[in-house]
Protein backbone atom coordinates (compact mmCIF):
# COMPACT_ATOMS: atom_id res chain seq x y z
CA UNK A 1 0.00 0.00 0.00
CA UNK A 2 1.88 3.06 -1.37
CA UNK A 3 1.95 6.18 0.91
CA UNK A 4 0.98 9.36 0.18
CA UNK A 5 2.89 10.58 -2.78
CA UNK A 6 4.16 14.17 -4.16
CA UNK A 7 5.75 15.36 -6.98
CA UNK A 8 7.36 16.67 -7.79
CA UNK A 9 9.39 16.84 -4.84
CA UNK A 10 11.17 19.80 -6.35
CA UNK A 11 9.99 22.56 -8.04
CA UNK A 12 11.90 25.79 -9.39
CA UNK A 13 9.37 28.65 -10.66
CA UNK A 14 10.42 32.17 -12.43
CA UNK A 15 8.69 35.12 -10.52
CA UNK A 16 5.18 35.27 -12.01
CA UNK A 17 4.91 31.74 -13.40
CA UNK A 18 2.75 29.09 -12.16
CA UNK A 19 3.38 26.22 -9.86
CA UNK A 20 1.58 22.53 -9.77
CA UNK A 21 1.62 20.95 -7.06
CA UNK A 22 0.22 17.29 -6.89
CA UNK A 23 -0.71 14.86 -4.38
CA UNK A 24 -2.20 11.22 -4.55
CA UNK A 25 -3.69 10.28 -0.87
CA UNK A 26 -3.61 6.74 0.28
CA UNK A 27 -5.61 4.41 -1.10
CA UNK A 28 -8.94 4.31 1.00
CA UNK A 29 -8.43 7.88 1.74
CA UNK A 30 -11.22 10.67 0.92
CA UNK A 31 -9.52 13.32 2.97
CA UNK A 32 -6.67 15.89 2.01
CA UNK A 33 -5.27 18.84 3.55
CA UNK A 34 -2.89 20.86 2.79
CA UNK A 35 -0.05 22.81 4.71
CA UNK A 36 3.04 25.00 4.26
CA UNK A 37 5.98 25.13 6.03
CA UNK A 38 8.21 28.03 5.93
CA UNK A 39 12.09 27.48 7.07
CA UNK A 40 11.94 27.58 10.58
CA UNK A 41 8.33 27.57 11.07
CA UNK A 42 5.58 25.34 12.14
CA UNK A 43 3.15 23.59 9.61
CA UNK A 44 0.01 26.28 8.66
CA UNK A 45 -2.92 24.98 7.35
CA UNK A 46 -4.37 26.03 4.38
CA UNK A 47 -7.43 23.68 2.57
CA UNK A 48 -9.33 20.98 3.70
CA UNK A 49 -10.83 18.71 0.77
CA UNK A 50 -12.75 15.48 0.39
CA UNK A 51 -13.24 14.00 -3.21
CA UNK A 52 -15.28 17.00 -5.45
CA UNK A 53 -15.58 19.46 -2.10
CA UNK A 54 -13.73 22.02 -0.68
CA UNK A 55 -14.59 21.28 3.04
CA UNK A 56 -12.14 24.26 4.63
CA UNK A 57 -10.18 26.95 2.68
CA UNK A 58 -9.77 28.91 5.62
CA UNK A 59 -6.06 28.70 5.46
CA UNK A 60 -5.30 29.63 2.01
CA UNK A 61 -4.69 33.07 0.56
CA UNK A 62 -7.25 34.48 -1.43
CA UNK A 63 -5.65 35.13 -4.09
CA UNK A 64 -3.44 33.56 -6.81
CA UNK A 65 -3.82 30.04 -5.19
CA UNK A 66 -6.24 27.28 -5.57
CA UNK A 67 -7.34 23.56 -5.21
CA UNK A 68 -9.22 21.06 -6.43
CA UNK A 69 -9.58 17.37 -5.51
CA UNK A 70 -11.43 15.68 -8.15
CA UNK A 71 -13.40 12.42 -8.71
CA UNK A 72 -10.52 11.05 -10.53
CA UNK A 73 -6.87 11.60 -9.88
CA UNK A 74 -4.71 13.41 -7.72
CA UNK A 75 -5.50 16.72 -5.34
CA UNK A 76 -3.80 19.68 -7.04
CA UNK A 77 -2.70 22.90 -5.02
CA UNK A 78 -2.04 25.70 -8.03
CA UNK A 79 -0.29 28.99 -7.35
CA UNK A 80 -0.43 31.09 -9.94
CA UNK A 81 1.95 34.17 -10.54
CA UNK A 82 4.38 33.09 -8.31
CA UNK A 83 6.16 35.51 -5.68
CA UNK A 84 9.77 34.91 -3.98
CA UNK A 85 7.36 34.39 -0.52
CA UNK A 86 5.69 31.07 -1.93
CA UNK A 87 8.66 29.82 -1.80
CA UNK A 88 8.42 26.96 1.31
CA UNK A 89 7.53 23.63 1.74
CA UNK A 90 4.10 22.14 0.82
CA UNK A 91 2.85 19.21 2.50
CA UNK A 92 0.02 17.32 1.53
CA UNK A 93 -2.34 14.84 4.43
CA UNK A 94 -4.29 11.95 3.65
CA UNK A 95 -6.40 10.21 6.20
CA UNK A 96 -9.95 8.19 5.71
CA UNK A 97 -11.27 11.03 7.95
CA UNK A 98 -9.67 12.82 10.76
CA UNK A 99 -11.25 12.53 14.49
CA UNK A 100 -11.13 10.46 16.59
CA UNK A 101 -9.20 7.26 17.26
CA UNK A 102 -7.41 5.63 14.37
CA UNK A 103 -8.22 8.04 12.11
CA UNK A 104 -4.61 9.94 12.13
CA UNK A 105 -3.25 11.51 8.69
CA UNK A 106 -0.46 10.83 7.07
CA UNK A 107 2.22 12.86 5.09
CA UNK A 108 3.39 13.00 1.74
CA UNK A 109 7.67 13.72 1.25
CA UNK A 110 6.33 17.45 0.34
CA UNK A 111 6.93 19.86 -2.30
CA UNK A 112 9.68 22.43 -2.24
CA UNK A 113 8.71 25.30 -4.09
CA UNK A 114 11.97 27.95 -4.69
CA UNK A 115 10.84 31.50 -6.73
CA UNK A 116 13.39 32.78 -8.47
CA UNK B 1 -3.56 33.25 22.37
CA UNK B 2 -2.15 30.18 19.78
CA UNK B 3 -4.74 27.56 19.16
CA UNK B 4 -1.58 25.14 20.26
CA UNK B 5 1.81 26.32 22.13
CA UNK B 6 4.23 24.11 22.71
CA UNK B 7 8.18 25.47 23.97
CA UNK B 8 10.20 25.28 21.05
CA UNK B 9 13.52 24.06 22.98
CA UNK B 10 16.19 22.79 21.98
CA UNK B 11 16.04 20.51 24.77
CA UNK B 12 19.67 19.09 25.34
CA UNK B 13 20.17 16.16 27.09
CA UNK B 14 22.67 13.21 27.18
CA UNK B 15 21.43 9.63 26.02
CA UNK B 16 19.50 7.83 28.44
CA UNK B 17 18.28 10.88 29.99
CA UNK B 18 14.22 10.87 30.48
CA UNK B 19 12.61 14.06 28.60
CA UNK B 20 8.94 15.25 28.90
CA UNK B 21 7.06 17.69 26.62
CA UNK B 22 3.96 19.59 26.99
CA UNK B 23 1.85 21.13 24.83
CA UNK B 24 -1.53 23.51 25.90
CA UNK B 25 -4.69 24.07 23.79
CA UNK B 26 -6.76 26.67 23.58
CA UNK B 27 -9.80 24.97 22.13
CA UNK B 28 -11.86 23.03 25.09
CA UNK B 29 -14.10 21.25 22.10
CA UNK B 30 -10.85 19.30 20.81
CA UNK B 31 -11.06 16.17 20.31
CA UNK B 32 -8.09 14.52 18.75
CA UNK B 33 -4.43 14.36 19.82
CA UNK B 34 -1.52 13.43 18.25
CA UNK B 35 1.95 13.92 18.38
CA UNK B 36 4.27 14.12 15.08
CA UNK B 37 8.08 13.63 15.01
CA UNK B 38 9.62 15.66 11.92
CA UNK B 39 13.30 15.34 11.26
CA UNK B 40 15.04 18.41 9.59
CA UNK B 41 13.72 18.87 5.60
CA UNK B 42 11.58 15.93 5.78
CA UNK B 43 8.06 14.75 6.53
CA UNK B 44 5.97 14.78 9.91
CA UNK B 45 5.85 11.36 10.75
CA UNK B 46 2.64 9.96 13.19
CA UNK B 47 4.40 9.02 16.68
CA UNK B 48 1.73 8.61 18.59
CA UNK B 49 -2.13 9.51 19.24
CA UNK B 50 -2.64 10.27 22.83
CA UNK B 51 -6.12 8.72 23.72
CA UNK B 52 -8.04 10.14 27.19
CA UNK B 53 -6.69 7.35 29.14
CA UNK B 54 -3.23 7.84 27.95
CA UNK B 55 -1.29 5.48 26.16
CA UNK B 56 2.19 4.03 26.18
CA UNK B 57 4.64 2.35 22.99
CA UNK B 58 7.74 1.00 24.14
CA UNK B 59 9.72 4.02 25.25
CA UNK B 60 7.15 6.86 24.80
CA UNK B 61 4.03 7.81 27.19
CA UNK B 62 2.27 10.28 26.04
CA UNK B 63 -1.04 12.05 28.21
CA UNK B 64 -4.02 14.00 27.89
CA UNK B 65 -5.14 16.20 30.19
CA UNK B 66 -8.42 17.71 29.29
CA UNK B 67 -9.17 20.09 32.63
CA UNK B 68 -5.87 21.79 32.48
CA UNK B 69 -5.71 21.58 28.33
CA UNK B 70 -2.62 20.12 28.00
CA UNK B 71 -0.83 17.01 26.76
CA UNK B 72 2.17 15.32 27.55
CA UNK B 73 4.93 13.31 25.86
CA UNK B 74 7.31 11.47 27.95
CA UNK B 75 10.73 9.98 26.33
CA UNK B 76 12.64 7.38 28.42
CA UNK B 77 16.30 6.25 27.78
CA UNK B 78 16.78 8.94 25.12
CA UNK B 79 18.33 7.50 22.08
CA UNK B 80 20.77 10.25 19.75
CA UNK B 81 18.04 9.00 16.89
CA UNK B 82 15.61 10.79 19.19
CA UNK B 83 16.87 13.63 17.97
CA UNK B 84 14.07 15.56 16.00
CA UNK B 85 11.29 18.35 16.43
CA UNK B 86 8.18 16.94 18.00
CA UNK B 87 5.14 17.96 16.86
CA UNK B 88 1.64 18.78 19.05
CA UNK B 89 -1.65 18.37 16.68
CA UNK B 90 -4.96 19.41 18.04
CA UNK B 91 -8.54 19.04 16.56
CA UNK B 92 -11.51 20.28 17.09
CA UNK B 93 -15.08 19.49 15.58
CA UNK B 94 -14.10 20.89 12.29
CA UNK B 95 -11.38 18.51 12.25
CA UNK B 96 -9.10 20.79 10.77
CA UNK B 97 -5.50 19.83 12.61
CA UNK B 98 -3.92 22.71 14.02
CA UNK B 99 0.26 21.98 14.51
CA UNK B 100 2.44 23.72 17.31
CA UNK B 101 5.29 24.79 16.20
CA UNK B 102 7.34 21.98 17.87
CA UNK B 103 9.56 21.46 20.25
CA UNK B 104 13.37 20.62 19.45
CA UNK B 105 15.21 17.11 21.09
CA UNK B 106 19.12 17.08 20.51
CA UNK B 107 19.94 14.06 22.15
CA UNK B 108 24.33 14.05 22.72
CA UNK B 109 26.60 11.34 23.34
Amino acid sequence: NAGVMQNPRHLVRRRGQEARLRCSPMKGHSHVYWYRQLPEEGLKFMVYLQKENIIDESGMPKERFSAEFPKEGPSILRIQQVVRGDSAAYFCASSPRWGGEGTEAFFGQGTRLTVV
Amino acid sequence: RKEVEQDPGPFNVPEGATVAFNCTYSNSASQSFFWYRQDCRKEPKLLMSVYSSGNEDGRFTAQLNRASQYISLLIRDSKLSDSATYLCVVSGGSYIPTFGRGTSLIVHP
